[in-house]
């Protein structure tokens, strides 16, 4: 099952450290999101793109700053970690940016900042 | 802003009963409802979903409704298997293209 794939599946960085996570799709999808599940499974969205083009910046961080090469990618480079960005990061995609799509998510990227 | 209440946040039962996870959101232009199961260490993946032109949807064990008017929908399980227990996930449709979910529902059932 590699509808969506991410990498790395775990991260174990220090603090201060700049790392980045990736994804692809491979659905033939238009939009592509990052969430971000904390320690209490709470699931939010951070960003959504369609097209390349950027639909939804939630308030985030402006060390989290996503890139997205084309549809089947997306990308998310976190600068300058800090312990609270601990937590599992999950992208997924969906065919359309109504937010009324079934949205398939990958498999998750476990980010640890010591 | 825009929210979605889950109740409850744990759910012990019996193989075999039922589990009845409940949600209520406050847009009133949403529109999907998608409910999304996440086993431990997995990713959440849809197990059904609703529209807001139905007031009823079932598929096997699982079926969910919606009441417009109260924005409020339910998930319903029966006759639950040990491998029904995960965290469940209820969600809504908001204007601007998002989905805002529940806090989750960890359900576990006894063998």
């Amino acid at each position: 099952d590699t509808a969506v794939s991410q990498t790395p599946k775990y991260l174990v960085t220090q603090m201060g450290n700049d790392k980045s996570i990736k994804c692809e799709q491979n659905l033939g999808h238009d939009t592509m999101y990052w969430y971000k599940q904390d320690s209490k499974k709470f699931l939010k969205i951070m960003f959504s793109y369609n097209n390349k083009e950027l639909i939804i910046n939630e308030t985030v961080p402006n060390r989290f700053s996503p890139k997205s090469p084309d549809k089947a990618h997306l990308n998310l480079h976190i600068n300058s970690l800090e312990l609270g960005d601990s937590a599992v990061y999950f992208c997924a995609s969906s065919q359309g940016d109504r937010g009324q799509e079934t949205q398939y998510f990958g498999p998750g990227t476990r980010l640890l900042v010591l | 802003g825009e929210n979605v209440e889950q109740h409850p946040s744990t759910l012990s039962v019996q193989e075999g009963d039922s589990a009845v996870i409940k949600c209520t959101y406050s847009d009133s232009a949403s529109n999907y409802f998608p409910w999304y199961k996440q086993e431990l260490g997995k990713r959440p993946q849809l197990i059904i979903d609703i529209r807001s032109n139905v007031g009823e949807k079932k598929d096997q064990r699982i079926a969910v409704t919606l009441n417009k008017t109260a924005k409020h929908f339910s998930l319903h399980i029966t006759e639950t298997q040990p491998e029904d227990s995960a965290v469940y996930f209820c969600a809504a449709s908001i204007t601007g293209g998002k989905l805002i979910f529940g806090q989750g529902t960890e359900l576990s059932v006894k063998p």
